[in-house]
């Protein structure tokens, strides 16, 4: 699965969109990216995933530029409960087991 | 739903002690995934299985042992516990395809002194 590169933090003001970056130069076109969080000491929450096109659901719009080789997750409207630690991960379409391979994440605090 | 339960929620081992960590979902998923999470760090995948009965190493299965022999239960054991496996242990399942999304449970905090 391909390696994906994240700021180590970022701040956010509440009711402001948070937009967090995802750099993943080396994935192939089989690959589709996915974002996760993780809220402190609780286990990690789905968020959002897409291969090519925009995506939005309830929680969040997923941006793939043309050439995939970067993504950013927007909350459009970022609650201090946003605060928490975003991973954004690659993975192959129907590798074996749908393994995830998280990074270190992005550090996201949202401020009053 | 209950969703992903694991037992115990904390746990203190001494060292060359064993235990099981217990999982069990009700979404009657076909996957299911043990993670280990150190100070710092994102998850690293210990062990994981695609359907009852089966089962297949991750990134970090050394020291580590896992069954399936109930869709819903996934158990993770140690043999012989060491310092270095003191860590947070997460579960996670996802349904009948590579590609869904995974539901973790809360973690079982456990130290190995």
């Amino acid at each position: 699965d391909a390696k994906t590169t994240q700021p180590p933090s970022m701040d956010c003001a509440e009711g402001r969109a948070a937009n967090l970056p995802c750099n993943h130069s080396t994935i192939s076109g089989n690959e589709y990216v996915y974002w996760y969080r993780q809220i402190h000491s609780q286990g990690p929450q789905y968020i959002i995933h897409g291969l090519k096109n925009n995506e939005t659901n309830e929680m969040a719009s997923l941006i793939i530029t043309e050439d995939r080789k970067s993504s950013t997750l927007i909350l459009p409207h970022a609650t201090l409960r946003d605060t928490a630690v975003y991973y954004c991960i690659v993975r192959v379409v129907y590798n074996q087991g749908g393994k995830l391979i998280f990074g270190q994440g992005t550090e996201l605090s949202v401020k009053p | 739903n209950a969703g992903v339960t694991q037992t115990p929620k904390f746990r203190v081992l001494k060292t060359g002690q064993s235990m099981t960590l217990l999982c069990a979902q009700d979404m009657n998923h076909e996957y299911m995934y043990w993670y280990r999470q150190d100070p710092g760090m994102g998850l690293r995948l210990i062990h994981y299985s695609v359907g009852e009965g089966t089962t297949a190493k991750g990134e970090v299965p050394d020291g580590y042992n896992v069954s399936r022999l109930k869709k819903q239960n996934f158990l993770l054991g140690l043999e012989s516990a060491a310092p270095s496996q003191t860590s947070v242990y997460f579960c996670a399942s996802s349904g009948d395809s590579s590609m869904r999304e995974q539901y973790f449970g809360p973690g079982t905090r456990l130290t190995v002194t």
